[in-house]
């Protein structure tokens, strides 16, 4: 079975440009949670998605957003990049109870100038 | 203070060593518990899930909760190089959102 999969794994990109990172999950699994990963911050969860639906968000500006497709792919899109904002974006599907784990991709590295 | 503590380390051993590595935590609601595995570049990787205070085994592997004292380890055996990576515990209160800790490194030294 095919894993977490993230596109594209890299991106540079200056401030004031937005980005849109993509995230399939692994076949089967309905939930997708995004987040973001500094060395200074360590792993912060963004968001999470179920159905189509966001069921938890995290502490995050509304700069940062995302959804879930019918399919359960997931996009997330941050508008009006800041330089903080550099940092390895991990997407993690699980089936769909809210306790169940999480597989995480490889992640998208992003790299705000 | 964090939800979560962890020391980050780095912890460094000889080949074959036991690896003790610890969580503290503060939320009573956390219910669930993991140990991710992460190298360079890549993404976490699931090593161990548990749900209950007690002990968990897997190969090399055994994960323990006590909930009592707000306390979760991971206990590595006869370790090896390959095992050199960062490990992050992470909890969950079963709203959906992990809660990780800061990450330890280890390096296993042949």
């Amino acid at each position: 079975k095919a894993g977490v999969t993230q596109t594209p794994r890299y991106l540079i990109k200056t401030r004031g440009q937005q980005v849109t990172l993509s995230c399939s999950p692994i076949s089967g699994h309905r939930s997708v949670s995004w987040y973001q990963q500094t060395p200074g911050q360590g792993l912060q969860f963004l968001f999470e998605y179920f159905s189509e639906t966001q069921r938890n968000k995290g502490n995050f500006p509304g700069r940062f957003s995302g959804r879930q497709f019918s399919n359960s792919r997931s996009e997330m899109n941050v508008s009006t990049l800041e330089l903080g904002d550099s940092a390895l974006y991990l997407c993690a599907s699980s089936l769909d109870f809210l306790g169940d784990t999480q597989y995480f991709g490889p992640g998208t590295r992003l790299t705000v100038l | 203070q964090k939800e979560v503590e962890q020391d980050p380390g780095p912890l460094s051993v000889p080949e074959g060593a036991i690896v003790s590595l610890n969580c503290t935590y503060s939320n009573s609601a956390f219910q669930y518990f993991m140990w991710y595995r992460q190298y360079s570049r890549k993404g976490p990787e699931l090593l161990m899930y548990t749900y209950s205070s007690g002990n968990k085994e897997d190969g090399r592997f055994t994960a323990q909760v006590d909930k009592s004292s707000k306390y979760i380890s991971l206990f590595i055996r006869d370790s090896q190089p390959s095992d050199s990576a960062t490990y992050l515990c992470a909890m969950s209160d079963g709203t959906g959102k992990l809660i990780f800790g800061q990450g330890t490194t280890l390096q296993v030294k042949p």
